[in-house]
Formats: structure tokens, C-alpha cells, sequence
């Protein structure tokens, strides 16, 4: 079976841009998290989502929001871009919502300039 | 300060050494996650524990969580230059009983591991 996925793999955005990312959860997964990690930092809790309901926020602006489709998919939106948003943005994805593995993807590296 | 430390920060050892990661809570455990990350990869899952004084083993790899549940170390022994890379523990700190009903995992800063061949 193939691991949680995400896309793009890199991106480069301008201040004040836009940006979409994509994960694709475990085939059968119903929880999808989302993840910021800058350099020389453990990841940090941004959402998770559940059963298409979002579940849990962390400690982020509203210019981040993301949503879950009807195939568990995820989308992670972040507006009006700043510098600091530049980071490794990880997706997790598990079973359920309490007590089970969580199983991280690759990752979307942002670079704003 | 952090809900959760590791410690060391690094760690260089020569290959065939043994050696150990902590990660100290300043709350209870009610889940810990050890993940290993390459620099600027995604996280591969090692071990999920739960359970106070629970232990866990994969190949050269052991976890075990104590009794109080505040406090996990890793262990590797015999270790190999395969072994490198960054440890990260994950720590689930709401307690499912008080009807908290996201998963949201709490991450130390992580531990670089070197292994000189």
C-alpha cells in the first residue's frame, strides 16, 4: 500500500501570495494532520481533520486554513504569505482520531522570498 | 520553556557503539512517538507506546516508556551508520478521558544522531 502523499514536493511563492497543498492520506485513514517544521524545530500542530470536520487547530493565523474531501484527501491553505511561513509542511495521516500510529508524508518544503 | 525536551541535542558515536535518546515531559504521557527524519525529509514512524512501562523493540531499535509516564527513552545498540539522522519523540498529552477529540501531537526539537563508520 502506498504511504501518505503530498504535493508539490517544492514550491516558491512571493510575499503576500497564495498557496495549495495536497496530501493524500493511507488508503483506508480517516484522520489527516497537518504539520509546520522550520529548520531546527520539532513539527508543529497546525489542524487535523476528521471524518471531513475539522477536529483540532494549533496556535495559527487565520490566513491558514484547510479542508477534508469525501476521499479523506486534505488541503492545507495559507494566505497573504509571509516570510516566516517558509517551512517544511507535513501531512500525517491515521486511523482514527485517538490512539493509533500517525503516519507522516515526505513533506512540501515553501520557500517564500 | 518546552512541554517536551530531548536530550542530547547530538550525539557523535563511533559505529558498533550503543547509545540512548530521552524525551522528558513536563505533563503526563498519555502516547509517545519516536520518528526518525532525514534533514529536510518527512518523519518515518519507529514505535508508538502507551502504556506506562511499556517497551518496545524493532531490530536494533528499543522504546520504552516509564512507569509514570512522563519520560520515554530510545535505545539503539550496536548502532550503524544507517542509523543517522534526526530523532524526533511525539508526545499525545490530552488525556482521551477528558473527551479531548483531536490528535494533535506535541514534538521535542529533536536529536541529530552521527555515526562514524
Amino acid at each position: 500500500d502506498a504511504g501518505v502523499t503530498q504535493s508539490p514536493t517544492h514550491l516558491i511563492k512571493t510575499r503576500g501570495q497564495h498557496v495549495t497543498l495536497r496530501c493524500s492520506p493511507i488508503s483506508g485513514h480517516k484522520s489527516v494532520s497537518w504539520y509546520q517544521q522550520v529548520l531546527g524545530q520539532g513539527p508543529q500542530f497546525i489542524f487535523q481533520y476528521y471524518e471531513k470536520e475539522e477536529r483540532g487547530r494549533g496556535n495559527f493565523p487565520d490566513r491558514f486554513s484547510a479542508r477534508q474531501f469525501p476521499n479523506y484527501s486534505s488541503e492545507l491553505n495559507v494566505n497573504a504569505l509571509l516570510l516566516g511561513d517558509s517551512a517544511l509542511y507535513l501531512c500525517a495521516s491515521s486511523l482514527a482520531l485517538l490512539g493509533h500510529e500517525q503516519y507522516f508524508g515526505p513533506g512540501t518544503r515553501l520557500t517564500v522570498t | 520553556s518546552q512541554e517536551l525536551e530531548q536530550s542530547p541535542q547530538s550525539l557523535i558515536v563511533q559505529e558498533g557503539k550503543n547509545l540512548t535518546i530521552n524525551c522528558t515531559s513536563s505533563k503526563t504521557l498519555y502516547g509517545l512517538y519516536w520518528y526518525k527524519q532525514k534533514y529536510g525529509e518527512g518523519l518515518i514512524f519507529l514505535m508508538m507506546l502507551q502504556k506506562g512501562g511499556e517497551e518496545k523493540s524493532h531490530e536494533k531499535i528499543t522504546a520504552k516508556l516509564d512507569e509514570k509516564k512522563q519520560q520515554s527513552s530510545l535505545h539503539i545498540t550496536a548502532s550503524q551508520p544507517s542509523h543517522a539522522g534526526i530523532y524526533l519523540c511525539g508526545a499525545d498529552l490530552n488525556p482521551a478521558a477528558s473527551g479531548g477529540s483531536n490528535y494533535k501531537l506535541t514534538f521535542g526539537k529533536g536529536t541529530l544522531l552521527t555515526v562514524n563508520p
